[in-house]
């Protein structure tokens, strides 16, 4: 049982490139989000989707696209990547509702991302 | 608006117990969440809190009150694998919206 798999672990980017990042979870969950984390800063939530083919805002959505085409998987796309963009981003899975137990979230393991 | 205050680092020594604070002011509230991150790793889940009072797990109880917006986590019988940062977040009205502190990093030293 994996769990959430996420996809690079590490990447380095020139400023203005292009890169997906992919989350795989394998728990049926209903509910997939993607967050950033910084120093000092907490994980802030940039898109997450409540399921297959649904997708929303988070607090920080500016400069990131997302898809979610299958239940299994998140996508997060960064179009042109800026210096501010350098951080860790984790994807977690849940299987949602309203049931605070339902709510707990899993992550994966991280993509540590540097802009350049 | 939403905004959740932790303190940002605190120091404890092996054995001892340990309190970790949290406040919270949010637009909605339906349960309060606890996860670990060692250094380098990914956030684990701890323990949830959906009324007032204490909740009991092993060495790990976490409290809340909601009229003040406040819970802790208690960490008992400290040991060197508990370093690590505590994360509080607040559960809004609906599943997907949480909204995450900045977290706390403990260390334990011998």
């Amino acid at each position: 049982n994996a769990g959430v798999t996420q996809t690079p672990k590490f990447r380095v980017l020139k400023t203005g490139q292009s890169m997906t990042l992919l989350c795989a979870q394998d728990m049926n969950h209903e509910y997939m989000y993607w967050y950033r984390q910084d120093p000092g800063m907490g994980l802030r939530l940039i898109h997450y989707s409540v399921g297959e083919g649904t997708t929303a805002k988070g607090e920080v959505p500016d400069g990131y696209n997302v898809s979610r085409l299958k239940k299994q998987n998140f996508l997060l796309g960064l179009e042109s990547a800026a210096p501010s963009q350098t951080s860790v981003y984790f994807c977690a899975s849940s299987y949602g509702g309203l049931a605070q137990s339902k709510n707990i979230q899993y992550f994966g393991a991280g993509t540590r991302l540097s802009v350049l | 608006g939403q905004n959740i205050d932790q303190p940002t680092e605190m120091t404890a020594t092996e054995g001892a117990i340990v309190q970790i604070n949290c406040t919270y002011q949010t637009s909605g509230f339906n349960g309060l969440f606890w996860y670990q991150q060692h250094a380098g790793e990914a956030p684990t889940f701890l323990s949830y809190n959906v009324l007032d009072g204490l909740e009991e797990k092993g060495r790990f109880s976490s409290f809340l009150s909601r009229s003040k917006g406040y819970s802790y986590l208690l960490l008992k019988e400290l040991q060197m694998k508990d370093s690590a940062s505590y994360l509080c977040a607040v559960m809004g009205n609906y599943g997907q919206n949480f909204v995450f502190g900045p977290g706390t990093r403990l260390s334990v030293l011998p």
